[in-house]
């Protein structure tokens, strides 16, 4: 079975304070694909990343940086000098063989708040 | 630029009415999926279907349907709509080339549903 825990229910930070979001997942398969989503209050769920299970490199997209580690089940994602903008729910989501098909599995997402 | 499309944002129905929700995608995507979001849960897959006519269940299939005439278009039914039904609907579609699993999910801004 597969799954993903986002332990962090809800976080409220000060604007340009840095901020990690936390994500362990369990999957028996060895092939498999981590996301993150942004959900803004507007709704719509935006991909913001994808690893797949073989690459453990560490990526950073401006203030954005990914740290993804195996041999803790770990994919967490760090906003640093958060900005009020950042403020919405972030999902992870693993991808991993159900059947005969690939199947997205979420976690029930971190609500940020960042207050300026 | 992908772009999926739900039919309402808002919608209100009654207990007992035949509830159709339709998605549109227009990036020619082979995948499509139905989700539902609830506080607390995250999002739960009800259906996908992986190309015209096809459909698989879900995690939470029971109390819907689907239907998958056309590439760019699945629609989600309740049959006979109840008030445990009220909640985000999110649709969703993905390529299929190579590793579908592998490949994002694009999102459409939700219907929220409200069955009185």
């Amino acid at each position: 079975a597969q799954k993903v825990t986002q332990a962090q229910t809800e976080i409220s930070v000060v604007e340009k304070e840095d901020v990690t979001l936390d994500c362990v997942y369990e999957t028996r398969d060895t092939t498999y694909y981590l996301f993150w989503y942004k959900q803004p209050p507007s709704g719509e769920l935006v991909f913001l990343i994808r690893r797949n299970s073989f690459d453990e490199q560490n990526e950073i997209s401006g203030r954005y940086s990914w740290n993804f580690q195996k041999s803790t089940s770990s994919f967490n994602f760090t906003i640093t000098a958060s900005q009020v903008v950042d403020s919405a729910v972030y999902f992870c989501a693993l991808s991993a063989l159900w059947g005969s098909n690939y199947k997205l599995t979420f976690g029930k997402g971190t609500l940020l708040t960042v207050n300026p | 630029d992908v772009k999926v499309t739900q039919s309402s944002r808002y919608l209100v129905k009654r207990t007992g009415e035949k509830v159709f929700l339709e998605c549109v995608q227009d990036m020619d995507h082979e995948n499509m999926f139905w989700y539902r979001q609830d506080p607390g849960l995250g999002l739960r897959l009800i259906y996908f279907s992986y190309d015209v006519k096809m459909k698989e269940k879900g995690d939470i299939p029971e109390g819907y349907s689907v239907s998958r005439e056309k590439k760019e278009r699945f629609s989600l039914i309740l049959e006979s709509a109840s008030t445990n039904q009220t909640s985000m609907y999110l649709c969703a579609s993905s390529l299929s080339t190579g590793t579908s699993g592998y490949n994002e999910q694009f999102f459409g801004p939700g219907t929220r549903l409200t069955v009185l």
